[in-house]
């Protein structure tokens, strides 16, 4: 079946580090790959997405390539914030194949000032 | 509107009392989802409409737990004798399409004493 891997966190850095969080799937067919946001005490935000191989999502300074050959989908900022300090989720939804949702398991991010 | 909203925020409820909880999706999305968080970062499918239309409900316990999504009204997700397993965050979600990205609600965390 589908499946999304996380690194594990938490991710702490300081203010202005560059972020990376990890992200790799697998799937049938030519899945849609997702980044969501959970800040604390809050649902759910889409962050960015990317529809299909070679597409770079990106919001708010983050920014992910979908990598077919290697399956993978990471996220990256150049210099993080405070205020990004939330749990990040990656998800895909599988072409031809079940529309719900596969989540992974979630990375904390902590950023210090 | 342009957000999902739920209501209410929290709700506690002793055991065996029910408890219901709403959604009202994004104007013009066709399809609602309903999620469970129980542990921090984990999410689990309940059911999806299309519409006023059940589509999905492989999720649902359904001994307790039904939901409706009727015209002009919000969704609603009810738990009839709730037990102390029912505590969690459940959020709701909408999307134009069934493949298409979800937008979630901010969720309603719910606390069976």
């Amino acid at each position: 079946g589908d499946s999304v891997t996380q690194m594990e966190g938490p991710v702490t850095l300081s203010e202005e580090a560059f972020l990376t969080i990890n992200c790799t799937y697998t799937a049938t067919g030519y899945p849609s790959l997702f980044w969501y946001v959970q800040y604390p005490g809050e649902g759910l935000q889409l962050l960015l997405k990317a529809t299909k191989a070679d597409d770079k999502g990106s919001n708010k300074g983050f920014e992910a390539t979908y990598r077919k050959e290697t399956t993978s989908f990471h996220l990256e900022k150049g210099s993080v914030q405070v205020s990004d300090s939330a749990v990040y989720f990656c998800a895909l939804i599988a072409s031809g194949g079940s529309y719900i949702p596969t989540f992974g398991r979630g990375t904390s991010l902590i950023v210090h000032p | 509107g342009e957000e999902v909203a739920q209501t209410p925020k929290h709700l506690v409820r002793g055991e065996g009392q029910k408890a219901k909880l709403y959604c009202a999706p994004i104007k013009g999305h066709s399809y609602v989802f309903w999620y469970q968080q129980v542990l921090k970062n984990e999410f689990k499918f309940l059911i999806s409409f299309q519409n006023e239309n059940v589509f999905d409900e492989t999720g649902m316990p359904k001994e307790r737990f039904s939901a409706k999504c009727l015209p002009n009204s919000p969704c609603s997700l009810e738990i009839q004798a709730t037990k102390l397993e029912d505590s969690a965050v459940y959020f709701c979600a909408s999307s134009l399409g069934d493949y298409n990205e979800q937008y979630f609600g901010p969720g309603t965390r719910l606390t069976v004493t």
